[in-house]
């Protein structure tokens, strides 16, 4: 299996502080994608990483890629509460319609 | 306008009865997905039809049945429900992006909490 694992598995910070969180998978990729899920709510997209990238910016968003240690983080910079939700890595792979995702990790966020 | 719906939102039943979940999307997508997720919150795929068609079907038990009327919508039908089937079922569509280099984005429903008392 490719599954991603996130590390943390929670992480509670302070308003204004960075956030970093990392994901490992165990198969080649052709890219990786990160999702926020809020309580009780669906996933939403936040930014995708082709395997051939390095890095990626999305405004607060910073996603680094590194294929030979199969492994991913993505850094939110100056946290504010509404950032408080789940974080879940996606790889694809062999079939590009099957997104594999990791446990999450549940960032906390505290005004 | 929500691009992905599902109903109901909330469903709780009785062991060994039988339940559906409708989804519907208005995106235009032609890729949709039913996943799992457990009370861990590990989110784990079910099915996928592309423009009606099953183009994956994990290891899931054969009481659960997808049926895809058309591309904008994908019903998931459970029968003789078990208490391992209550989780939080989501719905997802996403449009291929092309090329050798293209990626898949899911859209998520918002999802339908199913409780087997």
């Amino acid at each position: 299996s490719q599954q991603g694992e996130e590390d943390p598995q929670a992480l509670s910070i302070q308003e204004g502080e960075n956030a970093t969180m990392n994901c490992s998978y165990k198969t080649s990729i052709n890219n990786l994608q990160w999702y926020r899920q809020n309580s009780g709510r669906g996933l939403v997209h936040l930014i995708l990483i082709r395997s051939n990238e390095r890095e990626k910016h999305s405004g607060r968003l910073r996603v680094t890629l590194d294929t030979s240690k199969k492994s991913s983080s993505l850094l939110i910079t100056a946290s504010r509460a509404a950032d408080t939700a789940s974080y879940f890595c996606a790889t694809a792979g062999g079939s590009n319609y099957k997104l594999t995702f990791g446990k999450g990790t549940l960032l906390t966020v505290n005004p | 306008d929500t691009a992905v719906s599902q109903t109901p939102k909330y469903l709780v039943t009785q062991m060994g009865n039988d339940k559906s979940i409708k989804c519907e999307q208005n995106l235009g997508h032609d890729t949709m997905y039913w996943y799992k997720q457990d009370s861990k919150k590990f989110l784990k795929i079910m099915f996928s039809y592309n423009n009606k068609e099953l183009i994956i079907n994990e290891t899931v038990p054969n009481r659960f049945s997808p049926k895809s009327p058309d591309k904008a919508h994908l019903n998931l039908h459970i029968n003789s429900l078990e208490l391992g089937d209550s989780a939080v079922y989501f719905c997802a569509s996403s449009q291929w992006a092309g090329g050798r280099s293209g990626a898949n984005v899911l859209t998520f429903g918002a999802g339908s909490r199913l409780t087997v008392l």
